[in-house]
Protein backbone atom coordinates (compact mmCIF):
# COMPACT_ATOMS: atom_id res chain seq x y z
CA UNK A 1 0.00 0.00 0.00
CA UNK A 2 0.82 3.71 -0.52
CA UNK A 3 1.27 6.11 1.90
CA UNK A 4 1.85 10.11 1.49
CA UNK A 5 3.20 12.40 3.87
CA UNK A 6 2.87 16.25 4.12
CA UNK A 7 4.89 17.19 6.92
CA UNK A 8 3.61 20.77 6.68
CA UNK A 9 -0.14 21.56 8.05
CA UNK A 10 -0.26 24.85 8.46
CA UNK A 11 2.39 27.36 5.70
CA UNK A 12 2.03 31.26 5.63
CA UNK A 13 3.77 33.23 2.80
CA UNK A 14 3.64 36.92 2.30
CA UNK A 15 2.22 38.00 -1.52
CA UNK A 16 4.42 37.70 -3.73
CA UNK A 17 6.82 35.59 -2.21
CA UNK A 18 7.82 32.30 -3.29
CA UNK A 19 6.72 28.98 -0.74
CA UNK A 20 7.39 25.53 -1.17
CA UNK A 21 5.20 22.74 0.25
CA UNK A 22 6.78 19.51 0.70
CA UNK A 23 5.42 15.84 0.49
CA UNK A 24 7.03 12.60 0.48
CA UNK A 25 5.34 8.78 -0.35
CA UNK A 26 6.09 5.75 0.23
CA UNK A 27 5.62 2.91 -2.38
CA UNK A 28 6.95 -0.29 -4.07
CA UNK A 29 5.98 0.42 -7.19
CA UNK A 30 7.83 1.90 -10.33
CA UNK A 31 4.85 3.14 -12.91
CA UNK A 32 2.99 5.57 -11.03
CA UNK A 33 2.18 9.67 -11.31
CA UNK A 34 2.09 12.40 -8.69
CA UNK A 35 -0.13 15.17 -8.09
CA UNK A 36 -0.66 18.41 -6.40
CA UNK A 37 -4.90 18.98 -5.91
CA UNK A 38 -5.85 22.38 -4.45
CA UNK A 39 -8.83 22.53 -2.50
CA UNK A 40 -9.87 26.28 -1.93
CA UNK A 41 -12.83 27.30 0.68
CA UNK A 42 -15.24 26.72 -1.96
CA UNK A 43 -14.21 23.17 -1.32
CA UNK A 44 -13.93 22.13 -4.85
CA UNK A 45 -10.42 20.07 -5.93
CA UNK A 46 -8.76 21.91 -8.22
CA UNK A 47 -5.46 20.15 -10.23
CA UNK A 48 -2.21 22.26 -10.24
CA UNK A 49 0.07 19.96 -11.33
CA UNK A 50 0.71 16.45 -12.32
CA UNK A 51 4.25 14.41 -12.69
CA UNK A 52 4.73 10.97 -14.46
CA UNK A 53 6.96 9.36 -12.53
CA UNK A 54 9.01 7.64 -15.50
CA UNK A 55 9.64 11.36 -16.71
CA UNK A 56 12.67 13.02 -14.80
CA UNK A 57 12.00 16.35 -16.24
CA UNK A 58 10.02 18.46 -13.33
CA UNK A 59 6.80 19.54 -14.01
CA UNK A 60 5.74 23.70 -14.73
CA UNK A 61 2.22 24.83 -15.15
CA UNK A 62 2.95 28.53 -15.01
CA UNK A 63 3.86 30.29 -11.54
CA UNK A 64 3.88 26.20 -10.20
CA UNK A 65 6.63 24.04 -10.31
CA UNK A 66 7.38 20.65 -8.70
CA UNK A 67 11.29 19.19 -7.91
CA UNK A 68 10.26 15.09 -7.91
CA UNK A 69 13.17 13.47 -6.32
CA UNK A 70 12.65 9.91 -7.39
CA UNK A 71 14.88 8.14 -5.26
CA UNK A 72 14.39 9.82 -2.15
CA UNK A 73 10.61 9.59 -2.97
CA UNK A 74 9.99 13.00 -2.78
CA UNK A 75 7.64 15.67 -4.65
CA UNK A 76 7.71 19.09 -3.19
CA UNK A 77 5.52 21.60 -4.99
CA UNK A 78 6.74 25.74 -5.88
CA UNK A 79 4.42 28.23 -5.53
CA UNK A 80 6.13 31.54 -7.10
CA UNK A 81 5.03 35.04 -7.08
CA UNK A 82 1.78 33.60 -4.46
CA UNK A 83 -1.09 35.59 -5.06
CA UNK A 84 -3.72 36.07 -2.46
CA UNK A 85 -5.90 33.76 -4.46
CA UNK A 86 -3.42 30.99 -4.01
CA UNK A 87 -5.06 30.47 -0.52
CA UNK A 88 -6.37 27.14 0.00
CA UNK A 89 -5.39 23.69 1.21
CA UNK A 90 -2.66 21.64 -1.09
CA UNK A 91 -2.77 17.96 -1.02
CA UNK A 92 -0.02 15.96 -2.28
CA UNK A 93 -1.61 12.75 -4.37
CA UNK A 94 0.28 9.23 -5.52
CA UNK A 95 -2.10 7.33 -8.24
CA UNK A 96 -0.79 3.30 -9.18
CA UNK A 97 -1.32 3.48 -12.62
CA UNK A 98 -1.74 -0.75 -12.31
CA UNK A 99 -3.77 -0.83 -8.96
CA UNK A 100 -7.38 0.85 -10.27
CA UNK A 101 -6.28 4.31 -10.80
CA UNK A 102 -7.39 5.55 -7.53
CA UNK A 103 -5.37 8.41 -5.81
CA UNK A 104 -4.25 8.24 -2.38
CA UNK A 105 -4.03 11.41 -0.72
CA UNK A 106 -1.34 13.25 2.17
CA UNK A 107 -2.92 14.99 4.89
CA UNK A 108 -2.62 18.33 3.20
CA UNK A 109 -0.77 21.62 4.12
CA UNK A 110 -3.20 24.85 4.86
CA UNK A 111 -1.39 27.66 3.09
CA UNK A 112 -2.77 31.22 3.96
CA UNK A 113 -0.82 34.34 1.18
CA UNK A 114 -0.79 37.47 3.54
CA UNK A 115 -1.18 40.76 1.96
CA UNK B 1 -11.27 20.33 -18.36
CA UNK B 2 -14.62 17.86 -17.54
CA UNK B 3 -16.99 18.60 -15.56
CA UNK B 4 -18.72 16.58 -12.88
CA UNK B 5 -21.76 17.40 -10.99
CA UNK B 6 -22.60 16.73 -7.96
CA UNK B 7 -25.89 17.08 -5.93
CA UNK B 8 -27.27 18.41 -3.33
CA UNK B 9 -24.39 20.52 -2.11
CA UNK B 10 -25.34 20.10 0.98
CA UNK B 11 -28.24 18.38 2.71
CA UNK B 12 -29.90 18.12 6.36
CA UNK B 13 -31.47 14.89 7.40
CA UNK B 14 -32.95 13.38 10.39
CA UNK B 15 -31.04 10.64 11.89
CA UNK B 16 -32.61 7.33 11.14
CA UNK B 17 -33.53 8.24 7.26
CA UNK B 18 -31.73 7.49 4.09
CA UNK B 19 -30.01 10.02 1.68
CA UNK B 20 -28.62 9.72 -1.92
CA UNK B 21 -26.21 12.01 -3.52
CA UNK B 22 -26.20 12.16 -7.57
CA UNK B 23 -22.45 12.35 -9.42
CA UNK B 24 -23.04 12.95 -12.56
CA UNK B 25 -20.13 13.52 -15.19
CA UNK B 26 -21.60 16.30 -17.76
CA UNK B 27 -19.46 15.96 -21.13
CA UNK B 28 -17.82 12.64 -20.69
CA UNK B 29 -18.44 8.95 -19.97
CA UNK B 30 -16.87 7.80 -17.07
CA UNK B 31 -15.95 4.54 -16.95
CA UNK B 32 -14.87 4.59 -12.92
CA UNK B 33 -16.11 6.91 -10.10
CA UNK B 34 -14.66 7.23 -6.99
CA UNK B 35 -16.52 8.46 -3.52
CA UNK B 36 -14.15 9.70 -0.66
CA UNK B 37 -15.10 10.97 2.74
CA UNK B 38 -13.76 14.40 3.99
CA UNK B 39 -13.26 15.34 7.80
CA UNK B 40 -12.92 19.05 8.93
CA UNK B 41 -9.59 20.04 8.29
CA UNK B 42 -8.59 16.42 6.93
CA UNK B 43 -7.75 14.89 4.29
CA UNK B 44 -10.06 12.51 1.77
CA UNK B 45 -10.62 8.81 2.27
CA UNK B 46 -11.09 6.88 -0.16
CA UNK B 47 -14.58 4.83 0.34
CA UNK B 48 -15.36 3.07 -2.43
CA UNK B 49 -14.74 3.25 -6.45
CA UNK B 50 -17.32 1.83 -8.65
CA UNK B 51 -17.18 0.40 -11.91
CA UNK B 52 -20.66 1.02 -14.78
CA UNK B 53 -22.14 -2.13 -14.35
CA UNK B 54 -20.45 -3.80 -11.45
CA UNK B 55 -20.49 -3.73 -8.32
CA UNK B 56 -18.40 -1.57 -6.33
CA UNK B 57 -15.37 -2.26 -4.09
CA UNK B 58 -15.07 -0.76 -0.78
CA UNK B 59 -12.26 -0.12 1.06
CA UNK B 60 -11.79 -1.73 4.10
CA UNK B 61 -13.92 -0.66 7.29
CA UNK B 62 -16.34 1.31 4.82
CA UNK B 63 -20.04 -0.84 5.73
CA UNK B 64 -20.92 -1.54 2.48
CA UNK B 65 -24.80 -1.67 3.35
CA UNK B 66 -24.89 1.64 5.15
CA UNK B 67 -23.17 3.35 2.21
CA UNK B 68 -24.58 2.14 -1.12
CA UNK B 69 -23.32 2.78 -4.46
CA UNK B 70 -24.92 2.47 -7.74
CA UNK B 71 -23.15 3.26 -10.70
CA UNK B 72 -26.01 2.32 -13.31
CA UNK B 73 -24.70 4.33 -16.13
CA UNK B 74 -21.57 5.70 -17.77
CA UNK B 75 -22.93 9.34 -16.39
CA UNK B 76 -24.00 9.08 -13.34
CA UNK B 77 -23.19 7.30 -9.79
CA UNK B 78 -25.06 7.42 -6.70
CA UNK B 79 -24.23 7.08 -2.93
CA UNK B 80 -27.21 6.33 -0.64
CA UNK B 81 -26.40 6.96 2.92
CA UNK B 82 -28.87 4.86 4.52
CA UNK B 83 -29.99 4.99 8.23
CA UNK B 84 -27.91 8.13 8.55
CA UNK B 85 -26.46 8.94 12.28
CA UNK B 86 -25.17 12.05 13.57
CA UNK B 87 -21.31 10.29 13.17
CA UNK B 88 -22.10 9.83 9.21
CA UNK B 89 -22.44 13.77 8.91
CA UNK B 90 -19.34 14.79 7.13
CA UNK B 91 -18.33 16.38 3.67
CA UNK B 92 -19.06 13.77 0.57
CA UNK B 93 -16.36 14.22 -2.84
CA UNK B 94 -17.18 12.43 -5.85
CA UNK B 95 -14.62 11.94 -8.97
CA UNK B 96 -14.86 10.50 -11.82
CA UNK B 97 -12.07 9.35 -14.49
CA UNK B 98 -13.01 8.77 -18.11
CA UNK B 99 -10.79 5.59 -18.84
CA UNK B 100 -8.25 3.11 -17.27
CA UNK B 101 -5.70 4.88 -19.94
CA UNK B 102 -6.68 8.46 -18.46
CA UNK B 103 -4.81 9.66 -15.30
CA UNK B 104 -6.98 12.76 -14.26
CA UNK B 105 -9.91 12.25 -12.44
CA UNK B 106 -12.50 14.90 -12.61
CA UNK B 107 -13.94 16.24 -8.57
CA UNK B 108 -17.48 17.04 -8.09
CA UNK B 109 -18.53 20.04 -6.01
CA UNK B 110 -18.63 18.09 -2.58
CA UNK B 111 -22.11 17.18 -0.31
CA UNK B 112 -22.22 18.50 3.01
CA UNK B 113 -24.45 16.22 4.74
CA UNK B 114 -25.10 16.96 8.59
CA UNK B 115 -27.36 14.61 10.29
CA UNK B 116 -29.45 15.81 13.38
Amino acid sequence: AQTVTQSQPEMSVQEAETVTLSCTYDTSENNYYLFWYKQPPSRQMILVIRQEAYKQQNATENRFSVNFQKAAKSFSLKISDSQLGDTAMYFCAFMNYNAGNMLTFGGGTRLMVKP
Amino acid sequence: GAVVSQHPSWVICKSGTSVKIECRSLDFQATTMFWYRQFPKQSLMLMATSNEGSKATYEQGVEKDKFLINHASLTLSTLTVTSAHPEDSSFYICSARSGQGTTEAFFGQGTRLTVV
